[in-house]
């Protein structure tokens, strides 16, 4: 599975949107991003995941550049409980297969007020 | 969605014991689990992967013989630490394949402090 970069972290006023960013640049044409969130002392919650549209669910959007090496996670409005470390994960298969999950290091959103 | 229930939430052991970890998938078949392990301010690493009714597949560096999984039935996977040390303990998560959706679910974790 590509490999993926993210910031260490990153501050958003609450009420304002997130945008975290993720740099996926050998990324293969089979591969899915993913992106999950961990808050502390907790199993980590998916959020959305993406091939190469635009993807939006309740939770958030997932923008995908066109040539697919790197992505944006939007929350729109960013709430305190939006605290948590996001994982940007690729993986080759989408729904549906049960390949595993590498983990990155993550970036550690802090919501402030 | 699919929940997977994980047991205990957190536990401590002496040294030398064994510490057993459950986690349940409540509404659907987990024929694959992964298993976790966090330690402070570090990432998820993978440990194992256990599949239903065979033998789980041990990620470089960890200790089968230590860390034993069993995969019983499409709804049970438990990992269990044996001869625990203080170095063993961590943050331990067990995930599912949720296939009729779209990702992966995973317990609630389970602390372990050996003491």
């Amino acid at each position: 599975d590509a490999k993926t970069t993210q910031p260490p972290s990153m501050d958003c006023a609450e009420g304002r949107a997130a945008n975290l960013p993720c740099n996926h640049s050998t990324i293969s044409g089979n591969e899915y991003v993913y992106w999950y969130r961990q808050i502390h002392s907790q199993g980590p919650q998916y959020i959305i995941h993406g091939l190469k549209n635009n993807e939006t669910n309740e939770m958030a959007s997932l923008i995908i550049t066109e040539d697919r090496k790197s992505s944006t996670l939007i929350l729109p409005h960013a709430t305190l409980r939006d605290t948590a470390v996001y994982y940007c994960i690729v993986r080759t298969g989408g729904p549906g297969t049960a390949s595993k999950l590498t983990f990155g290091t993550g970036t550690r959103l802090q919501v402030t007020l | 969605g699919a929940v997977v229930s994980q047991h205990p939430s957190w536990v401590i052991c002496k040294s030398g014991t064994s510490v057993k970890i459950e986690c349940r998938s409540l509404d659907f078949q987990a024929t694959t689990m992964f298993w976790y392990r966090q330690f402070p301010k570090q990432s998820l690493m993978l440990m194992a992967t256990s599949n239903e009714g065979s033998k789980a597949t041990y990620e470089q560096g960890v200790e089968k013989d230590k860390f034993l999984i069993n995969h019983a039935s499409l709804t049970l996977s438990t990992l269990t630490v044996t001869s625990a040390h203080p170095e063993d303990s961590s943050f331990y998560i067990c995930s599912a394949p949720d296939v009729a959706n779209y990702g992966y679910t995973f317990g609630s974790g389970t602390r372990l402090t050996v003491v």
